[in-house]
């Protein structure tokens, strides 16, 4: 499978836990783009990532959101003392590198947080 | 402020009939809009794109049209198959590549045999 792939699927964390939401892009993608779903809305930005550099984070909370995507291995979205607003489907899409047009962003299946 | 709407929540049509799909946008600086399909526990699918320079794009069932004067575009579905039941999402870039995607809160099209 070449597609985005993202681990876990569901994630069921208690106020308070920690919830590590991993991405790995699609061969040869070097762009990450974290995106949240709440219910009944639309996709909505939160930090695009590049390898070992953050590159937009305007649309990620201030606090206890934290984002990376090292070198090697896969792109980590990490919400510390987890609240139960946080309950959403987490997406990751992918990227190639950018040539002069439009790449289309490629999303993987989501990680659908429960907060309890 | 949202600045791309789907105003219909749900759509539902006839098997073999057309589907239109409609969105709109409220900046001028956007220059390059995608449709998204999205089936239950999965991740949005590509379906198809149109830069600002065109008016129209077509891929087999798939057609988009943009109206820039109005900032409206609209996703056409011709025949719809049960199989295109699915919430679509419209989405609008406003630089090039590598910049984030604004989504509109979607539209779920049910198609009945």
């Amino acid at each position: 499978n070449a597609g985005v792939m993202q681990n876990p699927r569901h994630l069921v964390r208690r106020r308070g836990q920690e919830a590590r939401l991993r991405c790995s892009p699609m061969k040869g993608h070097s762009h990450v783009y974290w995106y949240r779903q709440l219910p009944e809305e639309g996709l909505k930005f939160m930090v695009y990532l590049q390898k070992e550099n953050i590159i937009d984070e305007s649309g990620m909370p201030k606090e206890r959101f934290s984002a990376e995507f090292p070198k090697e291995g896969p792109s980590i979205l990490r919400i510390q003392q987890v609240v139960r607003g946080d309950s959403a489907a987490y997406f990751c899409a992918s990227s190639p590198r950018t040539g002069g047009s439009y790449n289309e962003q490629f999303f993987g299946p989501g990680t659908r947080l429960t907060v309890l | 402020d949202q600045q791309v709407k789907q105003n219909s929540p749900s759509l539902s049509v006839q098997e073999g009939r057309i589907s239109i799909l409609n969105c709109d946008y409220t900046n001028s600086m956007f220059d390059y809009f995608l449709w998204y399909k999205k089936y239950p526990a999965e991740g949005p699918t590509f379906l198809i794109s149109i830069s600002s320079i065109k008016d129209k794009n077509e891929d087999g069932r798939f057609t988009v049209f943009l109206n820039k004067s109005a900032k409206h575009l609209s996703l056409h579905i011709v025949p719809s198959q049960p199989g295109d039941s699915a919430v679509y999402f419209c989405a609008a870039n406003p630089r090039e590549a590598g910049t984030a995607l604004i989504f509109g809160k979607g539209t779920t099209l049910s198609v009945s045999s």
